[in-house]
């Protein structure tokens, strides 16, 4: 099976600017997950998707947006950027929650600078 | 709330040492996973090995295994025969079937293999 693919990889922006950033799930999973990884805060959830609904926030602020489609893949988006937005976001997909494989399988991530 | 503790910033091993990495977790839930993940410098995350709470052995998985301590809330890695290759950075996680696929992770242990 493929893995998690993410596009784009790399991404420049400047501030005041928007981002999407595309995550396709491994084949059969249908829970997307979204994280920001940064050298001061670590990795911290954004957000869940799974048919096509939010199930589950991390607390960030209403710039941060996602949605998922009928395929599951996902989309997040970053509005009004600011240069704390700088870090590497990561896409990780699942079987739907309720049991003991129900891993996180992470896709390479999309590097975004915010200048 | 749920929090995971990595209290080693860095670490480091001799090849074909063995080295324990450190992870402490705070619940109250009875029923939840953990989790290793390792991360390259590619970035892309890679489960290592993962524990259901439920069981009492310890899980795994080649040179990889855990030691579990459920009443002091511990999970901690054992790598033995480091290889060059182990060298990552290496994310503790927790999840709990009732906030759905929100991994929560530690800030990481940098571990170096020295030749």
């Amino acid at each position: 099976k493929a893995g998690v693919t993410q596009t784009p990889r790399y991404l420049i922006k400047t501030r005041g600017q928007q981002v999407t950033l595309s995550c396709s799930p491994i084949s059969g999973h249908r829970s997307v997950s979204w994280y920001q990884q940064t050298p001061g805060q670590g990795l911290q959830f954004l957000f869940e998707y799974f048919s096509e609904t939010q199930r589950n926030k991390g607390n960030f602020p209403g710039r941060f947006s996602g949605r998922q489609f009928s395929n599951s893949r996902s989309e997040m988006n970053v509005s009004t950027l600011e240069l704390g937005d700088s870090a590497l976001y990561l896409c990780a997909s699942s079987l739907p929650a309720g049991g003991p494989s129900n891993t996180q399988y992470f896709g390479p991530g999309t590097r975004l600078t915010v200048l | 709330a749920q929090t995971v503790t990595q209290s080693q910033p860095e670490m480091s091993v001799q090849e074909a040492e063995t080295v324990t990495l450190s992870c402490t977790y705070d619940t109250s839930e009875s029923d939840y996973y953990l989790f290793w993940y390792k991360q390259p410098p590619s970035r892309q995350m890679i489960l290592v090995i993962r524990q259901e709470a439920y069981k009492q052995q310890n899980a795994t998985e080649n040179r990889f295994s855990v030691n579990f301590q459920k009443a002091a809330k511990s999970f901690s890695l054992k790598i033995s025969d480091s290889q060059l290759g182990d060298a990552a950075m290496y994310f503790c996680a927790y999840r709990t079937p009732n906030t759905g696929n929100q991994f929560y992770f530690g800030t990481g242990t940098s571990l170096t293999v020295i030749p």
